[in-house]
């Protein structure tokens, strides 16, 4: 079975530039997250999607982050201006059906110079 | 509110000692338990849970879990740790009616030769 697809595994960005990350989970599942994690720090959600529908955004730093689930597969993450604090790794995971174990794929480790 | 605790920032043992990875946890209801690894430059990797039923879990790569709703524990366990072992470990904790999973800080874990 194929895990969590992430892509690219690896960004350096200018601040005030955009970054966008995609996210393709695991074939069926319905429940897609996306973490922050900060180095040194456990993983924090910024947004969570059943199926296409938003469940739980309330961490994301809304004026400059976006995201997406068009059509409840694939999801693309972005940040638009990006900050010096943004450097992070952004983890895509999934989960079926919401609240089991959560699978995360391999990472998008951002840096903002 | 829930929340998890990792009260050590590193463990450090010898190969083919016993390993232990402490996690506490609080919840307002019964407690979901997960503990993930996280190998350098990678993303995370589901080792077990427990949900309900035995307090003792077994999960991947030799790792076990006891679960003590009287000190509100979900410590890991290695009988004999291996060098391979050596990774960040994450202990993760979400209340059997929410949704969502809160992490610890993470416990680095050293596996000498």
């Amino acid at each position: 079975e194929a895990g969590v697809a992430q892509s690219p595994r690896y960004k350096i960005i200018e601040k005030r530039q955009s970054v966008a990350f995609w996210c393709n989970p695991i074939s069926g599942h319905a429940t897609l997250y996306w973490y922050q994690q900060i180095l040194g720090q456990g993983p924090k959600l910024l947004i969570q999607f059943q199926n296409n529908g938003v469940v739980d955004d309330s961490q994301l730093p809304k004026d400059r982050f976006s995201a997406e689930r068009l059509k409840g597969v694939d999801s693309t993450l972005k940040i638009q201006p990006a900050k010096l604090e943004d450097s992070a790794v952004y983890l895509c995971a999934s989960s079926y059906p919401a609240g089991n174990t959560i699978y995360f794929g391999e990472g998008s480790w951002l840096t903002v110079v | 509110a829930q929340s998890v605790a990792q009260p050590e920032d590193q463990v450090n043992v010898a190969e083919g000692n016993p390993l232990t990875v402490k996690c506490t946890y609080s919840v307002s209801g019964n407690p979901y338990l997960f503990w993930y690894v996280q190998y350098p430059n990678r993303g995370l990797q589901f080792l077990l849970k427990y949900i309900t039923g035995d307090n003792l879990v077994k999960g991947s790569y030799g790792f076990e879990a006891e679960f003590n709703k009287s000190q509100t524990s979900f410590h890991l366990k290695k009988p004999s740790a291996l060098v391979s072992d050596s990774a960040l470990y994450f202990c993760a904790v979400r209340d059997e009616g929410d949704y969502k999973l809160s992490f610890g800080a993470g416990t680095t874990v050293t596996v000498r030769a």
